[in-house]
Parts: structure tokens; C-alpha cells; sequence
């Protein structure tokens, strides 16, 4: 059974708005949480993470939310570029040891 | 070269083929990490390997077997495969291992099963 659902697998998004992108996770021992962006024919590279003792964080135009209680996370983007257009994923760990994936958002900005 | 390196890129084998895939960081890491991602499903994690003793093994078949001669380098050896065993193999690298500690992936070896 999948432990973290990005329930979304595609957005599309207009260029100068926000993107916001969803994730649910059923383990409540995660304690941190990541996101990464993939781009075709590459590994997935680092974007923003934000640990279960805060409930935000910001680096430039993306902010993740985390929601404890809901057992949800959120990533936005603001404004949306075309340069953003890819695969999103979010993962959480409750050890370190082992970050648990979900299936990705395939995001689209139209120019 | 810098970053997470993978070779192969693609690898179409037979199911009674051996081959092997290689990872090379050139970080300065010392945790290494093999991942499977299969058609529609997420990355699963096969292997941790920190400064060069295993750590993990999520239950992976005995027909994939890692080898991590020194920190740099890490493969996973690969026999009597099956199709299902068919998807992209990426490696990631981290400074230590831990939450906190971000994985830098290599751009992966899609495999095809036969």
C-alpha cells in the first residue's frame, strides 16, 4: 500500500500563475519531507524540504506547506514559468534511512 | 565530470543474460542508494550502501545483487531477470545518511527484460 499519493498525475497551469501541487501521506512517524523536480531523461533533482516541526517553508518562488493533522503537503510555485514544466514529486521519511516516493505530477506551464 | 554519473543509459537483456549497471558520484559522498522506478508506480528503494557497508536491503530478490567497492562507485549486478523486473534503475548519492541529507540522483538505466 503507497504511503505517500500525489492523487494528481498532471496540471496545467497558465504561465504567471500559481501552480499548486498536492500530496498525502498516510504514516504519521514521517517527519520530513521533500520535493523534487524531474525533467525528461534525468534524475530527479532536489527542490525544497521542510520538517514535521514546521508547517512552511520558502525559497524563492516555491513554498511548501505542511499540514500535520491533515497528513497532507503542498508545493507552490509563484509566478509559474514555462522552465518549470515537469515532474514533481514528494517524499517523506520518518528515519532517514528511507524516503518514500510518490508517482509524480507531470505540471505543464503554458506560455 | 561532476554529479551522479549512470552507464548504461538503456540496456535491453535476455532473462538469462548477466549484466551489470554502474553508478559513479563524484560528490565526495558517502551514502549511495539504489532506487527502481517501474511503469505508474513510485520510486521504491532497493539498496543504501554508507561508506561502503550496506545499511538497507528492502526485500530485493537475490537476482539483484550491489556491490560497492569504494564511495564512489556502486553497481548493482544483475541475473536471470525477469520482464517485470523491466523499468528505470536510478542511483542517488548523499553526504552522510539521514533526513536531512539530500539525494542527488544520476539520470538512471532504463531496462528492458526480454
Amino acid at each position: 500500500d503507497q504511503q505517500v499519493k500525489q492523487n494528481s498525475p498532471s496540471l496545467s497551469v497558465q504561465e504567471g500563475r500559481i501552480s499548486i501541487l498536492n500530496c498525502d501521506y498516510t504514516n504519521s512517524m514521517f517527519d520530513y519531507f521533500l520535493w523534487y523536480k524531474k525533467y525528461p531523461a534525468e534524475g530527479p533533482t532536489f527542490l525544497i524540504s521542510i520538517s514535521s516541526i514546521k508547517d512552511k517553508n520558502e525559497d524563492g518562488r516555491f513554498t511548501v506547506f505542511l499540514n500535520k493533522s491533515a497528513k497532507h503537503l503542498s508545493l507552490h510555485i509563484v509566478p509559474s514559468q514555462p522552465g518549470d514544466s515537469a515532474v514533481y514529486f514528494c517524499a517523506a521519511s520518518p528515519t532517514g534511512n528511507q524516503f518514500y516516493f510518490g508517482t509524480g505530477t507531470s505540471l505543464t506551464v503554458i506560455p | 565530470e561532476t554529479g551522479v554519473t549512470q552507464t548504461p543509459r538503456h540496456l535491453v537483456m535476455g532473462m538469462t543474460n548477466k549484466k551489470s549497471l554502474k553508478c559513479e558520484q563524484h560528490l565526495g559522498h558517502n551514502a549511495m542508494y539504489w532506487y527502481k522506478q517501474s511503469a505508474k508506480k513510485p520510486l521504491e528503494l532497493m539498496f543504501v550502501y554508507s561508506l561502503e557497508e550496506r545499511v538497507e536491503n528492502n526485500s530485493v530478490p537475490s537476482r539483484f545483487s550491489p556491490e560497492c567497492p569504494n564511495s564512489s562507485h556502486l553497481f548493482l549486478h544483475l541475473h536471470t531477470l525477469q520482464p517485470e523486473d523491466s523499468a528505470l534503475y536510478l542511483c542517488a548519492s548523499s553526504p552522510f545518511m539521514g533526513a536531512e541529507e539530500t539525494q542527488y540522483f544520476g539520470p538512471g538505466t532504463r531496462l528492458l527484460v526480454l
